[in-house]
């Protein structure tokens, strides 16, 4: 069975710091994998998704996800975190017949001024 | 460009009611589903429809039927609501191919008393 850990449920960073949310799956086959944000009272945004190919894929809003296999990893990072960053971020992955995604249970970023 | 249109936005329902959340897509997607967001569990698939005509079991089916009306259009309904039920509800849609992403509507929040 698919599934996803986000080791981190809470993290606090300053304004203009870098940012790495972590994310492991366990997947029997090549993952696809996304990462979503959610602002409160909203529904979830794609940030960015991995298939294949390049293992450093480019998102939305100046993220990125690096893809390592042997470390069944897809951490999220942002060179400099602004404040509207602020946010809940799920990972998930996919890549069954019937489509289905698991996801993570996120990781609410707090961006102190 | 509407994307994933979910009505209501928020309801309170006392325990023993009924209610069907709507929801519908106008991006021509195939493939359709219902989850459920509790704080500290993430998401959760109640239900999903890979393409009309067909609907199957998510994670935590139990007290919850749908209905694929139409390519459009995909409903979640709660014969006898129960307080364990007050949760947040998200529509997703997703187009044909294991690799593409769903995309999310803004969420139907029920309370149930």
């Amino acid at each position: 069975a698919q599934s996803v850990t986000q080791p981190d449920i809470h993290i606090t960073v300053s304004e203009g710091a870098s940012l790495e949310l972590r994310c492991n799956y366990s997947y029997g086959a090549t993952p696809y994998l996304f990462w979503y944000v959610q602002s409160p009272g909203q529904g979830l945004q794609l940030l960015l998704k991995y298939f294949s190919g390049d293992t450093l894929v480019q998102g939305i809003k100046g993220f990125e996800a690096e893809f390592k296999r042997s470390q069944s990893s897809f951490n999220l990072r942002k060179p400099s975190v602004h404040w509207s960053d602020a946010a809940e971020y799920f990972c998930a992955v996919g890549g069954g017949s019937n489509y289905k995604l698991t996801f993570g249970k996120g990781t609410l970023l707090t961006v102190n001024p | 460009n509407a994307g994933v249109t979910q009505t209501p936005k928020f309801q309170v329902l006392k325990t023993g009611q009924s209610m069907t959340l709507q929801c519908a897509q106008d991006m021509n997607h195939n493939s359709m589903y219902w989850y459920r967001q509790d704080p500290g569990m993430g998401l959760r698939l109640i239900y999903y429809s890979a393409s009309e005509g067909t609907t199957d079991k998510g994670e935590v089916p139990n007290g919850y039927n749908v209905s694929r009306l139409n390519k459009r259009e995909f409903s979640l309904r709660l014969e006898s609501a129960a307080p364990s039920q007050t949760s947040v509800y998200f529509c997703a849609s997703s187009g044909p191919g294991r690799n593409q992403p769903q995309h999310f509507g803004d969420g139907t929040r029920l309370s149930i008393l």
